[in-house]
């Protein structure tokens, strides 16, 4: 299982962009990287997941280097209602299961 | 994207009883289902594997004779902690594996908060 580390703790203020890099050195070349937002007393949710390269959906960007030994989850204008931990995976989906385990996530606190 | 639901969303019960989670998968098929467990301000510890049908892999240092799961439908598992006791109070979260766009990636469940006296 490929080990994922993410900061433990980033501050933004209120409408900058903000960019969480989590590494992944041993990734295998069939696992996908996949990025959770998790509020208190809430289930995980899933905000992106790629593969290689950028990926951008409505609410943020993955952008992934070439080696795929890290992966950066941008998240464009925060507000305060974006304060919450942000899990970043990394997992096989395919072709039966594989379990997938959590880091320490990083906290993010949108600042006024 | 994929639903996932849990019930209840929060329990307290005595000590020496047993509860049970449900977790379904709403608009989508699951053959596989993961059970966590997170306690305050820690992150999600991975409990057991649920595959339809098969019985559950658990994760060491988990005792399933203690957390039972059931994975009986596509749509359904289980989570029962039996002889519940107050050191089991935690926040219990289901996944399971579905379809989003033309991606397969694991959902979440909205967690069953525990609270054993």
């Amino acid at each position: 299982l490929a080990k994922t580390t993410q900061p433990i703790s980033m501050d933004s203020y209120e409408g900058q962009e903000v960019n969480i890099t989590c590494s992944h050195n041993n990734i295998a070349t069939n696992d996908y990287i996949t990025w959770y937002q998790q509020f208190p007393s809430q289930g995980p949710r899933f905000i992106i997941q790629g593969y290689k390269t950028k990926v951008t959906n409505e609410v943020a960007s993955l952008f992934i280097p070439a080696d795929r030994k890290s992966s950066t989850l941008s998240l464009p204008r925060v507000s305060l209602s974006d304060t919450a931990v942000y899990y970043c995976l990394v997992g096989a989906l395919s072709g039966g299961y594989q379990k997938v385990t959590f880091g320490t996530g990083t906290k993010l606190q949108v600042i006024p | 994207g994929a639903v996932v639901s849990q019930h209840p969303s929060w329990v307290i019960c005595k000590s020496g009883t047993s509860v049970k989670i449900e977790c379904r998968s709403l608009d989508f098929q699951a053959t596989t289902m993961f059970w966590y467990r997170q306690f305050p301000k820690q992150s999600l510890m991975l409990m057991a594997t649920s595959n339809e049908g098969s019985k559950a892999t658990y994760e060491q240092g988990v005792e399933k004779d203690k957390f039972l799961i059931n994975h009986a439908s596509l749509t359904l598992s289980t989570l029962t902690v039996t002889s519940a006791h107050p050191e089991d109070s935690s926040f219990y979260i289901c996944s399971a594996r579905g379809l989003a766009g033309d991606q397969e990636t694991q959902y979440f469940g909205p967690g069953t908060r525990l609270l054993v006296l």
